[in-house]
């Protein structure tokens, strides 16, 4: 079974730029989020999807940030314009179900550097 | 919200035994993982404990007790491929909440 897919994986860019993330999850999975994770920390939960529905984006910094789920399946995130405190590593996951028992799978992650 | 706390860093030798602690405030609860995150990698699940009690897999095993708001990573055997950053992380309402990691660091 392939697993969580995102590209690119290392970005580096100035601030005030633009750059965006791809991810693919596993197939069949409905649940789809996206983390950030800056160093020395946990991943903190940026956005959530149910299918192409967005059932959780609490902590999205949305002057800045946005994604979008079309189809319900790949995803992107965007972040324009991005400042110097964005640089980390964005995961996404996946996952059956948004129910609490689910693991979630995770790809191997994009590393921004914005300088 | 969720409040986790785990210690920032933990060292042990080869072949021994050490325990990741975590601690937890949540408004809701359905759940408590543990990931395995080496450096520059995706994390990996590890174990899931939703009742109170020991969960054992293989040289890792993990225990949770609901009314104490706490959890422990066990690892046995110690091998240094374990080396890497431990997550706990509390499920409860749809999300999961992570804690900052905790580093273990395997010595020969």
């Amino acid at each position: 079974e392939a697993g969580v897919a995102q590209s690119p994986r290392y970005k580096i860019i100035e601030k005030r730029q633009s750059v965006a993330f791809w991810c693919n999850p596993i197939s069949g999975h409905a649940t789809l989020y996206w983390y950030q994770q800056i160093l020395g920390q946990g991943p903190k939960l940026l956005i959530q999807f149910q299918n192409n529905g967005v059932v959780d984006d609490s902590q999205l910094p949305k002057d800045r940030f946005s994604a979008e789920r079309l189809k319900g399946v790949d995803s992107t995130l965007k972040i324009q314009p991005a400042k110097l405190e964005d640089s980390a590593v964005y995961l996404c996951a996946s996952s059956l179900s948004r129910q609490g028992a689910y693991e979630q799978y995770f790809g191997p992650g994009t590393r921004l550097t914005v300088t | 919200g969720q409040n986790i706390d785990q210690p920032t860093e933990m060292t042990a030798t080869e072949g021994a035994i050490v325990q990741i602690n975590c601690t937890y405030q949540t408004s809701g609860f359905n759940g408590l993982f543990w990931y395995q995150q080496h450096a520059g990698e995706a994390p990996t699940f590890l174990s899931y404990n939703v009742l109170d009690g020991l969960e054992e897999k293989g040289r890792f095993s993990s225990f949770l007790s609901r009314s104490k708001g706490y959890s422990y990573l066990l690892l046995k055997e110690l091998q240094m491929k374990d080396s890497a950053s431990y997550l706990c992380a509390v499920s409860g309402d749809y999300k999961l909440s992570f804690g900052a990691g905790t580093t273990v660091t395997v010595r020969a």
